[in-house]
């Protein structure tokens, strides 16, 4: 099972910041919290992780709470390329495969 | 980042044949690479962990003799859906670890078994 809860699924204005919420309450020391995104009929693709510290690269940040306990995705500036659904996957370094959740489905708006 | 190819991207075959697909990774070299099956509207489900040089792991419930996993080299892994029927038909995906534990994915094979 995953271990993590997202809500279902979310509008966003499009030019306006997207913030995707992401419960991982379970979480262990030493897991990482992993952001990935699919596109219709597309692989997912892999957006950003991290494990304390808030991250950012040219596609997002990732902003963790200090508990650790839930994070979240953000996305500057959506544009209607963002559409797609959002999974965020937590997983020990040293273990290989991901658990994917039913992910949370993001509308960005005209 | 990592780029990981699949082929063929789309595939139609009759029930009872069995269907090939490729899975590279274009600019890295893979020891692991992962198999997932994916139906409409659900998530990705694992199937089996492709080892190079050794057997696959599969996941409960997943036939090792319908669904043969072949990594032969650091780049490449195959699975064949052996006697294809119509249930099998999926969206599959392929992934591999590259530097820094991050996975990458591949775009996907869809088969539909007729």
């Amino acid at each position: 099972d995953a271990k993590t809860t997202q809500p279902t699924s979310m509008d966003c204005a499009e030019g306006r910041a997207a913030n995707l919420p992401c419960n991982h309450s379970t979480i262990s020391g030493n897991e990482y919290v992993y952001w990935y995104r699919q596109i219709h009929s597309q692989g997912p693709q892999y957006i950003i992780h991290g494990l304390k510290n808030n991250e950012t690269n040219e596609m997002a940040s990732l902003i963790i709470t200090e508990d650790r306990k839930s994070s979240t995705l953000i996305l500057p500036h959506a544009t209607l390329r963002d559409t797609a659904v959002y999974y965020c996957i937590v997983r020990v370094s040293e273990e290989q495969n991901f658990v994917f959740g039913p992910g949370t489905r993001l509308s960005v708006l005209p | 980042g990592a780029v990981v190819s699949q082929h063929p991207s789309r595939v139609i075959c009759k029930s009872g044949t069995s269907v090939k697909i490729e899975c590279r990774s274009l600019d890295f070299q893979a020891t692991t690479m992962f198999w997932y099956r994916q139906f409409p509207k659900q998530s990705l489900m694992l199937m089996a962990t492709s080892n190079e040089g050794s057997k696959a792991t599969y996941e409960q419930g997943v036939e090792k003799d319908k669904f043969l996993i072949n990594h032969a080299s650091l780049t490449l892994s195959t699975l064949t859906v052996t006697s294809a029927h119509p249930e099998d038909s999926s969206f599959y995906i392929c992934s591999a670890i590259a530097a820094a534990d991050t996975q990458y994915f591949g775009p996907g094979t869809r088969l539909t078994v007729l």
